[in-house]
């Protein structure tokens, strides 16, 4: 069984702060994608990585995915309130199949 | 364009009934997927349609769960019948192509509480 572990689990920070956030897994997935999720909304998806070491920019996030395609990060410059949520790490072991997702980083961002 | 709808969004039923869920997948998707969230664990798959056809049911708990397409368009998920641990949020996603380089919309989701 594929898993994927996230961290920090919950993170409360000020608005302007920077943050970085993991997830983790011991298998390796053909592409890993990020997603936000808001109270009573579903996932909403952020960015998709599929080449080891690649990494992605959308505005203030920057996403990584790990040279050997296990584990990915997700950065956040100078974060406000708006950036607030849920976020969520799916990966999916081939072209066609099913996502495994982590249980989420809650993410609290005061003004 | 309008997005994944799901329909109830909300269900409070008793064990031992049946709840019967309903997903409109993104207009041209061919493919439709149903997930779920346990209090406190993460989403889990549940199957995958591409058109009617089942392309993957192995998440699928038991028997008590049947997922339908009819005519490669909206899906029904039943559950019959229900029980305590079947609580939880029933996520329903589609996208035009398969997973690998392809946006996947996810539904808001229907919350299921079975008392």
């Amino acid at each position: 069984t594929q898993l994927l572990e996230q961290s920090p689990q919950f993170l409360s920070i000020q608005e302007g702060e920077n943050l970085t956030v993991y997830c983790n897994s011991s298998s390796v997935f053909s592409s890993l994608q990020w997603y936000r999720q808001e109270p009573g909304e579903g996932p909403v998806l952020l960015v998709t990585v599929v080449t080891g070491g690649e990494v992605k920019k959308l505005k203030r996030l920057t996403f990584q995915f790990g040279d050997a395609r296990k584990d990915s990060s997700l950065h956040i410059t100078a974060a406000q309130p708006g950036d607030t949520g849920l976020y969520l790490c799916a990966g999916a072991p081939g072209a066609n199949s099913k996502l495994t997702f982590g249980k989420g980083i809650t993410l609290s961002v005061r003004p | 364009e309008a997005g994944v709808t799901q329909f109830p969004s909300h269900s409070v039923i008793e064990k031992g009934q049946t709840v019967t869920l309903r997903c409109d997948p993104i207009s041209g998707h061919d493919n439709l997927y149903w997930y779920r969230r346990v209090m406190g664990k993460e989403i889990k798959f549940l199957l995958h349609f591409v058109k009617e056809s089942k392309q993957d049911e192995s998440g699928m708990p038991n028997n008590r769960f049947l997922a339908e397409r009819t005519g490669g368009t909206y899906s029904t998920l039943k559950v019959q019948p229900a029980e305590l641990e079947d609580s939880g949020v029933y996520f329903c996603a589609s996208s035009q192509r398969g997973t690998l380089g392809n946006t996947i919309y996810f539904g808001e989701g229907s919350w299921l509480t079975v008392v």
